[in-house]
This record gives C-alpha cells, structure tokens and sequence, in this order.
C-alpha cells in the first residue's frame, strides 16, 4: 500500500525567503508520481507540480521546485521567494501505476512580512 | 484557462436526505474523480470514473454512494441517505488522456449534514 508522510504540520517563514516543505513516500511500485497542491483558506486545490519516478531532472515550475531524492524516498518541495500570498495548507500526494492519488496530512505554510 | 467546476458551493441537508453534488470537468479530460476532505483532516479518495464506468473506488464510497456521468460534461456525486459524518468538502477533478496527467480540482463543495 502507498503511504505519503508530511511531518511538519506548520512553518514559519519570512518574505523572500525559500522554504522547504518535507515529504516522504513508501511503495515498492516502480512506477509512481508525485504531486503537490496548495490550498489556501478558501479551500480550493491547486496543483503546483509533479514528478514522475522516471524523470532524471527534478521538476521546477516557477518559484516551485521539488527537491526529488529517489534512494530516499523523499520529494521535497522548495519555494524560493516566499510571497504572503503563499501562506496556505500544502498537500503531497502520490499516484501508483492506475491508481488514485493518495494524500500526506499536509503542512501549514505561513509567511510573515 | 479551463478549469473544473462544482455546483453548489454550499449545501445544507437533513439526515437521511439525499444530496447530488455537480461537476463539470475540463471538456477534453477523461478521467474523472471525487476526493473529500473532513474539516481539518487530510483529502480521501472516493471513486474515480474513466470510460463511463467507476475504474476504483474506497472503502468510503459504500452503497450511499453512487456517481454518474449523465450527458457527457456532467459529472455527479449522489449520497442517498446522509449522515452526520458525511459533513465534508467534496472535491469533484478530472485528469487528461493519459492516466498519470496530474489531476486538477475543482473549488470544492462544502456539504454540512444536520
């Protein structure tokens, strides 16, 4: 079975400072990808980026990287420039071969001015 | 951009009741999904929906549950008799042509069970 762990429920970060959110995985599927999403108060989930077990870069999508470290298990995900915009509740997720995506509890993200 | 959409927002119900949530994916999008989220807790999967028939479903997604795709750009989610801890945001997302496109949501329906 896939398991997603996020062990940092909050962080705290200044403006224009990058911050690390953690993220680690466990399956014995070759084949997977790995997301993450930011919801804000709102509620709604957006989708920031995605790796794929295969792919020999690590993804970046704007101020968006995601920090991947296979013999680890690990898919971090780094925002450089911490906008206050940012502040929200991020989710790593996970989707093995077929299956659906499979989600970690999340951390609250906060930036400060 | 398209994007996927819920209606409605908010809905308020009875026990016992039954609620359809309603979505409407991106347009080219073949895969289909539902997730909830109980306040505060981490997203569920429900059921996902491919070639118009459900490809998997959670142990959540139990005979209350059923899900329709009725006119080829709605996508909903019916709960025949509510529960009390049915009270969760649902999240209707579709995914692309290939089964590993990323899957994007939509804004989400807040239900609340009384």
């Amino acid at each position: 079975a896939q398991k997603i762990t996020q062990t940092q429920p909050g962080m705290f970060v200044q403006e224009k400072e990058a911050v690390t959110l953690d993220c680690t995985y466990d399956t014995s599927d070759p084949s997977y990808g790995l997301f993450w999403y930011k919801q804000p108060s709102s509620g709604e989930m957006i989708f920031l980026i995605y790796q794929g077990s295969y792919d020999q870069q690590n993804a970046t999508e704007g101020r968006y990287s995601l920090n991947f470290q296979k013999a680890r298990k690990s898919a971090n995900l780094v925002i450089s420039a911490s906008q206050l915009g940012d502040s929200a509740m991020y989710f790593c997720a996970m989707r093995v071969g077929y299956s659906t995506l499979t989600f970690g509890k999340g951390t609250m993200l906060l930036v400060s001015p | 951009e398209p994007e996927v959409t819920q209606t409605p927002s908010h809905q308020v119900t009875q026990m016992g009741q039954e609620v359809i949530l309603r979505c409407v994916p991106i347009s080219n999008h073949l895969y289909f999904y539902w997730y909830r989220q109980i306040l505060g807790q981490k997203v569920e999967f429900l059921v996902s929906f491919y070639n118009n028939e459900i490809s998997e479903k959670s142990e959540i997604f139990d005979d209350q549950f059923s899900v329709e795709r009725p006119d080829g750009s709605n996508f909903t989610l019916k709960i025949r008799s509510t529960k009390l801890e049915d009270s969760a945001m649902y999240f209707c997302a579709s995914g692309g042509v290939h089964y590993d496109n990323e899957q994007f949501f939509g804004p989400g329906t807040r239900l609340t069970v009384l």
